[in-house]
């Protein structure tokens, strides 16, 4: 079956300018999780969900970042006001269910760039 | 807090070397212990795990034993190939935690011919 797609693939923005990034988990995973890949940091949890909740936002770095999952399915991760700090790459990945332990499958990512 | 260090990398091996990527972590409990790898290119995907302690996670001719005693799970190989040329990622996973994932840094492996 089909895995995690996540879109676009690339993005490239201005400072300042808002970003969506969007996440299509496998059909019937119940938990979502955004994390981020940066040079500087290696690879961060971001925030995760379990259903349309978010139990833990422990990761997001700062409150221009948010994020919300509709249907139990699709998830959207913004981006407000850009910096150049933010450029990273940004990898959903999804799992059956939030049990310790279950496997996650991850996405292409979204690989962002802010001038 | 929780934690993962690996070996720093990168490793560069001959094809058919025998292969040892260091990882050693720090948790609260008993956790769950992954491998995952990027492939040049491609997306992180799980390679191996293991979710009690003594239990031995095998993929693809890896393996890597779950030692709680050491707080380690080395990742090993017997015969290297060009094709495991890649980046692997240690990571865990606590229970109560969501099962979201802490990794280390990421070892980049290089095999040659």
């Amino acid at each position: 079956g089909a895995g995690v797609s996540q879109s676009p693939s690339n993005k490239v923005t201005e400072k300042g300018k808002d970003v969506e990034l969007r996440c299509d988990p496998i059909s019937g995973h119940t938990a979502l999780y955004w994390y981020r890949q940066s040079l500087g940091q290696g690879l961060e949890f971001l925030i995760y969900f379990q259903g349309n909740s978010a139990p833990d936002k422990s990761g997001l770095p700062s409150d221009r970042f948010s994020a919300e999952r509709t249907g139990g399915s699709v998830s959207t991760l913004t981006i407000q006001r850009t910096q150049q700090e933010d450029s990273a790459v940004y990898l959903c990945a999804s799992s059956l269910s939030q049990q310790e332990g279950e496997t996650q499958y991850f996405g292409p990512g979204t690989r962002l760039l802010v001038l | 807090g929780n934690s993962v260090t690996q070996m720093e990398g990168p490793v560069t091996l001959s094809e058919e070397a025998f292969l040892t990527i260091n990882c050693t972590y720090t948790a609260t409990g008993y956790p769950s212990l992954f491998w995952y790898v990027q492939y040049p290119g491609e997306g992180l995907q799980l390679l191996l795990k293991a979710t009690k302690a003594d239990d031995k996670g095998s993929n693809k001719g890896f393996e890597a034993t779950y030692r709680k005693e050491t707080t380690s799970f080395h990742l090993e190989k017997g015969s290297v190939q060009v094709s495991d040329s890649a980046v692997y990622f240690c990571a865990l996973t606590v229970t109560g935690g969501g099962n979201k994932l802490t990794f280390g840094t990421g070892t980049q492996l290089k095999v040659e011919l």
